[in-house]
């Protein structure tokens, strides 16, 4: 059975911290993807990686990082966590180069609050 | 670029009515279209998917959607709502060079007793 597994289903952060939110898939797959998802707004893609220590910035980058070391591991860094990245987090990963016919398969989510 | 527009952020059906969900596809190449689920606090779900083979396309839980060039369209139909149906629906686009998939705003499901 495929998995796509988020370090934390809820977490809570203040304002100024450094946030890691760490996403791990067992698929052997080439590709991940980090989205924030906001009610009214649907799924935005923040960053995604085609390749170990490759990254690309997808629609809502500022103010996040990632790192891929590993081929099963994207990290999500929030550098200084403010109140407007108050949102439910979610890890995608695919196969295929490029992965556009591709599903993605999903975690379930980290819903972060920054106070 | 491509994108897609989801019609209508709620939709109410009776259990056992017909449940249609819409999504409009805008793509300057031939796209590929899917439908996730998302259910209360979980991830994403696939549905199914269209990639250029039959423009109807079967997917799990009774759902399918029909692809229609000529309308750009690609809606969602189940024929017969169930109270386990209740969830979000998204519908996303993407192009065959692309990596990744834009999402629509989504749908929410209630299916009343």
């Amino acid at each position: 059975d495929v998995k796509v597994t988020q370090s934390s289903r809820y977490l809570v952060k203040r304002t100024g911290e450094k946030v890691f939110l760490e996403c791990v898939q067992d698929m052997d797959h080439e590709n991940m993807f980090w989205y924030r998802q906001d009610p009214g707004l649907g799924l935005r893609l923040i960053y995604f990686s085609y390749d170990v220590k490759m990254k690309e910035k997808g629609d809502i980058p500022e103010g996040y990082s990632v790192s891929r070391e590993k081929k099963e591991r994207f990290s999500l860094i929030l550098e200084s966590a403010s109140t407007n990245q108050t949102s439910m987090y979610l890890c995608a990963s695919s196969s295929g180069h490029p992965a556009g016919r591709e599903e993605q398969y999903f975690g379930p989510g980290t819903r972060l609050t920054v106070t | 670029a491509q994108s897609v527009t989801q019609l209508g952020s709620h939709v109410s059906v009776s259990e056992g009515a017909l449940v249609l969900l819409r999504c409009n596809y805008s793509s300057s190449v031939p796209p590929y279209l899917f439908w996730y689920v998302q259910y209360p606090n979980q991830g994403l779900q696939l549905l199914l998917k269209y990639t250029s083979a039959a423009t109807l396309v079967k997917g799990i839980n009774g759902f399918e959607a029909e692809f229609k060039k000529s309308e750009t369209s690609f809606h969602l139909t189940k024929p017969s709502a169930h109270m386990s149906d209740a969830a979000e629906y998204f519908c996303a686009v993407s192009v065959n060079s692309g990596y990744a998939l834009n999402f629509g705003k989504g749908t929410s499901l209630l299916v009343t007793p």
